[in-house]
């Protein structure tokens, strides 16, 4: 089945102790994005990856990580997590090189921090 | 800049009920694509329709329509015979030609009552 699966999918943890969200796509999607939804706001794009080894800043990057050292894998990295982090994320992956192609979305991970 | 206002916050209908989700666009772009994505009540995105910027015919699949007007940058998505499934958390959302990420709206939360 095709899906993009992300881990944990809650998450409370304290301000300063970091962590990974992981994102895996079994597609071989090229394209992988992260976002986080806010209440009032609908979604921001955080980072995005058009390839291995290729990512760039979304519009919210600030306090954020990322890394794609395989094409299935896009994980999230929160090195110094604050409340204002607290948050529902999301990772999609494209069905072609774009944004502007469907984009299949994650089940999404609710992260608290406290 | 792109944007994306979905005015209604919250609508709550009654079963059977037709619905209509407004969704107004903002870019200068000529080609550009908008998409409708449900978020049920168990938090996932759910992708319901892609359209590009040329193609202004309606479409219908089954009780879900869609009516897009350039005239006035608006993508609005009707719900006929509404049923209380259909309760969920609608976005509307805009991509540029080669962007590399999704503009959301604010999102509407639908209610549909017994």
């Amino acid at each position: 089945e095709a899906q993009v699966t992300q881990n944990p999918r809650y998450l409370i943890t304290v301000t300063g102790k970091k962590l990974t969200v992981t994102c895996s796509q079994n597609m071989n999607h090229e394209y992988m994005s992260w976002y986080r939804q806010d209440p009032g706001l609908g979604l921001r794009q955080i980072y995005y990856s058009m390839n291995v080894e290729v990512t760039d800043k979304g519009d919210v990057p600030e306090g954020y990580k990322v890394s794609r050292k395989e094409k299935r894998n896009f994980p999230l990295i929160l090195e110094s997590p604050s409340p204002n982090q607290t948050s529902l994320y999301f990772c999609a992956s494209s069905l072609g090189p774009r944004a502007s192609y469907e984009q299949y979305f994650g089940p999404g991970t609710r992260l608290t921090v406290t | 800049a792109q944007k994306v206002t979905q005015a209604q916050t919250e609508i709550s209908v009654v079963e059977k009920e037709d619905v209509t989700l407004d969704c107004v666009y903002e870019t200068r772009d000529t080609t550009y694509y908008l998409f409708w994505y449900k978020q049920p009540p168990s938090g996932e995105l759910v992708f319901l329709i892609r359209r590009n910027s040329f193609d202004e015919q309606n479409e219908i699949s089954g009780r879900y329509s869609w009516n897009f007007q350039k005239s006035t940058s608006s993508f609005n998505f009707t719900i006929t015979a509404s049923q209380v499934v259909d309760s969920a958390v609608y976005f509307c959302a805009l991509s540029l030609q080669g962007a590399q990420k999704l503009v959301f709206g604010q999102g509407t939360r639908l209610t549909i009552n017994p």
